[in-house]
């Protein structure tokens, strides 16, 4: 079945450091990969999406690129600031599938 | 224009009461569904509802039910809770093939 792995938190980053969180992913199909951002207290919102391969998302200085043949879709921003703070999940919809497949979260600590 | 609407936003149970769980969304999305997040684990399906009047059952749909009402509501039942059911739920909507909107969340602690 499809899983989507991503880096275990909580990172903890200065102000202006730069940003990676890791996701790998496992399909049956030709899935659509997400980044979603979750700030304390609310729901989830879609940061950024890519669609096939070596497609680059980007939203909010954030980028992720699909790479197929690592089944990766790491979450890069070259500046992190305070406000970035949050839980940050990867996943994907599979074809054929209705609904998403959602990594385990990753905590983002950015300290000033 | 709110969007995804769940009340209540937090709720206390005794083990084996009952409460259902409200979902709304005004979108005109044709999919919603029910996620639950427990720590560490991310989010996982419970049910969903492709259209209105069709449900189906997601990865962990014991203990559950759920209604479509109508197009904009999607609401979650707890028949007998149990402290297995401590979470955060989400509702979530979409047009099919595109992203997925979330509500705020229902915090529900079972004792």
């Amino acid at each position: 079945g499809d899983s989507v792995t991503q880096m275990e938190g909580p990172v903890t980053l200065s102000e202006e450091a730069f940003l990676t969180i890791n996701c790998t992913y496992t399909a049956t199909g030709y899935p659509s990969l997400f980044w979603y951002v979750q700030y304390p207290g609310e729901g989830l919102q879609l940061l950024l999406k890519a669609t096939k391969a070596d497609d680059k998302g980007s939203n909010k200085g954030f980028e992720a690129t699909y790479r197929k043949e690592t089944t990766s879709f790491h979450l890069e921003k070259g500046s992190v600031q305070v406000s970035d703070s949050a839980v940050y999940f990867c996943a994907l919809k599979d074809t054929g599938r209705r609904a998403l497949t959602f990594g385990s979260g990753t905590r983002l600590q950015v300290q000033p | 224009n709110a969007g995804v609407t769940q009340t209540p936003k937090f709720q206390v149970l005794k083990t084996g009461q009952s409460m259902t769980l409200q979902c709304a969304q005004d979108m005109n999305h044709n999919s919603m569904y029910w996620y639950r997040q427990d720590p560490g684990m991310g989010l996982r399906l419970i049910y969903y509802s492709a259209s209105e009047g069709t449900t189906d059952k997601g990865e962990v749909p014991n203990g559950y039910n759920v209604s479509r009402l109508n197009k904009r509501e999607f609401s979650l039942r707890l028949e007998s809770a149990a402290p297995s059911q401590t979470s955060v739920y989400f509702c979530a909507s979409s047009e099919e093939g595109y992203e997925q909107f979330f509500g705020p969340g229902t915090r529900l602690t079972v004792l």
